[in-house]
């Protein structure tokens, strides 16, 4: 199981984001994702291998873990960052998506 | 580029079937994994299967002896096979390529719902 806090983030633009997601056992890093979904659009991959950024994700987005407490970084926030984000884990052949946090605009 | 186009999702009633394609195309169909990833209206995502380049296979409990994945190399394409359809099937189904355990493209999705 992994679980997100918080549930809802409230930020301006140019805040600072940090949020968590941890597992109930412990995770492969290899096997550790971020993604953004915004309304009406399918989820995009963020990052994987808990800290790589994917294609075309810009430099202010970071995150970090091991063991089973991941985070996920958006230094100055962005308009277009305002988005749902879900953690996901891949261990014995099955994939577990996080709750989500949501964040949203003050 | 990699693009996924979902087609066959619409409304069945409790109990029946429907068949989802994954058309893939603008990178080398095998050896990539794909997978499909349901989102219930107001949730997150929940993946329900997966089928490797070999055709090994794994579904989750919730749809395990219910739906079928399959692919066809040579069409670049994804199947899956959904019976015995409850209410709690109902979501947008997407199709996803799988690159290490992670959803590296995600198609649109494709609309199941499941009423009386």
């Amino acid at each position: 199981v992994l679980t997100q806090s918080p549930g809802t983030l409230s930020l301006s633009p140019g805040e600072r984001a940090t949020f968590s997601c941890r597992a109930s056992q412990t995770v492969s890093t290899t096997h550790f994702a971020w993604y953004q979904q915004k309304p009406g659009q399918a989820p995009r991959l963020l990052m994987h291998g808990a800290s790589t950024r994917a294609t075309g994700v810009p430099d202010r987005f970071s995150a970090s873990g091991s063991g089973t407490d991941f985070t996920l970084t958006i230094s100055g926030l962005q308009p277009e960052d305002f988005a749902i984000y879900y953690c996901q884990q891949y261990a014995d052949s099955v994939w577990t998506f996080g709750q989500g946090t949501v964040v949203d605009m003050k | 580029q990699v693009q996924l186009v979902e087609s066959g999702g619409g409304l069945v009633k409790p109990g029946g079937s429907l068949r989802l394609s994954c058309q893939a195309s603008g990178f080398t169909f095998p050896p990539f994994y794909m997978s499909w990833v349901r989102q219930a209206p107001g949730k997150g995502p929940e993946w329900i299967s997966y089928i490797g380049a070999d055709y090994g296979t794994n579904y989750a409990d919730s749809v395990k002896g219910r739906f079928t994945i399959s692919r066809d190399n040579a069409r670049n394409s994804l199947y899956l096979q959904m019976n015995s359809l409850r209410v709690e099937d109902t979501g947008l189904y997407y199709c996803v390529r799988e690159n290490y355990g992670h959803g590296d493209f995600w198609g649109q999705g494709t609309l199941v719902t499941v009423s009386s």
